[in-house]
């Protein structure tokens, strides 16, 4: 079965510092794994997506997150937190070889304190 | 382009009234479509996903249900709205091996 673990429900970081938001899967199958953002009251924007190449995955807004097959990990990292990407975050993992859904962690709130 | 419409945005609704919200894809042909509800502080949970006009697949049941008239909409119904339905829906679009697209949200209020 197909999961998703968002590490922490909340995250606050200085602007300025460093990002890290964790998430583990699990998968039956080669999946493929995506980081959303949510601003309030708005839809999901995609970050970035991993489908199978290059296990370092550079997205928008200067995120990126690597694949670790051994860990089952693909944890989100910005360098430098800026007022902007206060937020909500998914990790979300898709499987299609089970049928074409996605499977939502249940999100990290991150806080950038100035 | 593909995108995606949902409406209306914001809705407040009395309890006991029917529901209707409509999602629209443009840009795409045969998409997998979802419905999913955001309670307050969680996460997304997946209501409906539908691989095919008139094919509905439900993940929980629930009081509400879902219907794919056309290829490219996707409507969830009431018939009667509980307080416990209030949250904020999102309607998604996804095929083969690409992410989910997803609408702006409709946030329901029932009172």
């Amino acid at each position: 079965a197909q999961s998703v673990t968002q590490l922490d429900s909340h995250v606050s970081v200085s602007e300025g510092t460093p990002v890290l938001l964790r998430c583990n899967y699990s998968s039956s199958y080669s999946p493929s794994l995506f980081w959303y953002v949510q601003h309030p009251n708005k839809g999901l924007q995609l970050l970035l997506k991993y489908t199978s190449a290059a296990t370092l995955v550079k997205g928008i807004n200067g995120f990126e997150a690597e694949f670790k097959k051994s860990e089952t990990s693909f944890h989100l990292t910005k360098p430098s937190a800026h007022m902007s990407d206060a937020a909500e975050y998914f990790c979300v993992v898709s499987d299609w070889g089970t049928g074409n859904q996605f499977y939502f962690g249940t999100g990290t709130s991150l806080t950038v304190i100035p | 382009s593909q995108t995606i419409h949902q409406w209306p945005a914001t809705l407040v609704q009395p309890v006991g009234s029917p529901l209707s919200l409509e999602c629209t894809v443009e840009g795409t042909s045969n998409p997998n479509l979802y419905w999913y509800r955001q309670a307050a502080g969680r996460g997304l949970q997946l209501l409906f996903y539908s691989v095919g006009i008139g094919q509905i697949s439900s993940e929980v049941p629930q009081n509400l249900s879902a219907s794919r008239p056309q290829d490219r909409q996707f409507i969830l119904s009431s018939k009667k709205l509980l307080l416990s339905d209030s949250g904020f829906y999102l309607c998604a679009w996804g095929g083969g091996n690409t992410e989910a697209f997803f609408g702006q949200g409709t946030r329901l209020t029932v009172v």
